[in-house]
């Protein structure tokens, strides 16, 4: 299996763009979680699916960021209008129950 | 939501040398996770102990977990320049046939060649 998959690896827009991530989880794998790192708040969980459906989205900062999980093998996080503080790498994970598997992230600039 | 806070923040060791990183945490938990960064890099899992135990071994981990003191430790041992990295801890509740990691700050390990 490749793992996580996320793309793009790295993203630079401009305030105001919408801005989409993409996740592919492991196959298999029941819950899928967003994270956002930053220096200054470290990892916060933004939203969880379980079995596609998503349970907890009380971490998404504001309206303008949304998540789907149309089927089990895809994700979506979209940001938008995007703000010069949404920068961050964003992580995509996902279990089978238990530890988490990390995607090598995205790295978001907003200018 | 819970979290755990690693300490020390910072650590700097020679190639050789024993690495103990604590991580504490505020409310009951399923399991306890520990996860290593490279710099650039997603989040690696290392290892999960459940509530119910109490020491762990993968290799050159060691996870002891006391539960009564809400506290985890890592200890790697027998340190390797490629071990600097920077080393989470996770707490987790199961919910809705979930478990959430939630992560501490993190402990900055730098191994010395």
């Amino acid at each position: 299996d490749a793992g996580v998959i996320q793309s793009p690896r790295h993203e630079v827009t401009e305030m105001g763009q919408e801005v989409t991530l993409r996740c592919k989880p492991i196959s298999g794998h029941n819950s899928l979680f967003w994270y956002r790192q930053t220096m200054m708040r470290g990892l916060e969980l933004l939203i969880y699916f379980n079995n596609n459906v998503p349970i907890d989205d009380s971490g998404m900062p504001e309206d303008r960021f949304s998540a789907k999980m149309p089927n089990a093998s895809f994700s979506t996080l979209k940001i938008q209008p995007s703000e010069p503080r949404d920068s961050a790498v964003y992580f995509c994970a996902s279990s089978p129950r238990g530890g988490a598997f990390f995607g090598q992230g995205t790295r978001l600039t907003v200018v | 939501s819970q979290q755990g806070e690693e300490d020390p923040q910072a650590l700097s060791i020679q190639e050789g040398e024993n690495a103990t990183m604590n991580c504490s945490y505020k409310t009951s938990i399923n399991n306890l996770q520990w996860y290593r960064q490279n710099s650039g890099r997603g989040l690696v899992h290392l290892i999960l102990i459940r509530s119910n135990e109490r020491e762990k071994h993968s290799g050159r981990l060691r996870v002891t977990l006391d539960t009564s003191k809400k506290s985890s430790s890592l200890l790697i041992t027998a340190s390797r320049a490629a071990d600097t990295a920077s080393y989470f801890c996770a707490t987790a509740v199961g919910t809705g046939g979930s478990y959430i990691p939630t992560f501490g700050r993190g402990t900055s390990l730098i191994v010395h060649p």
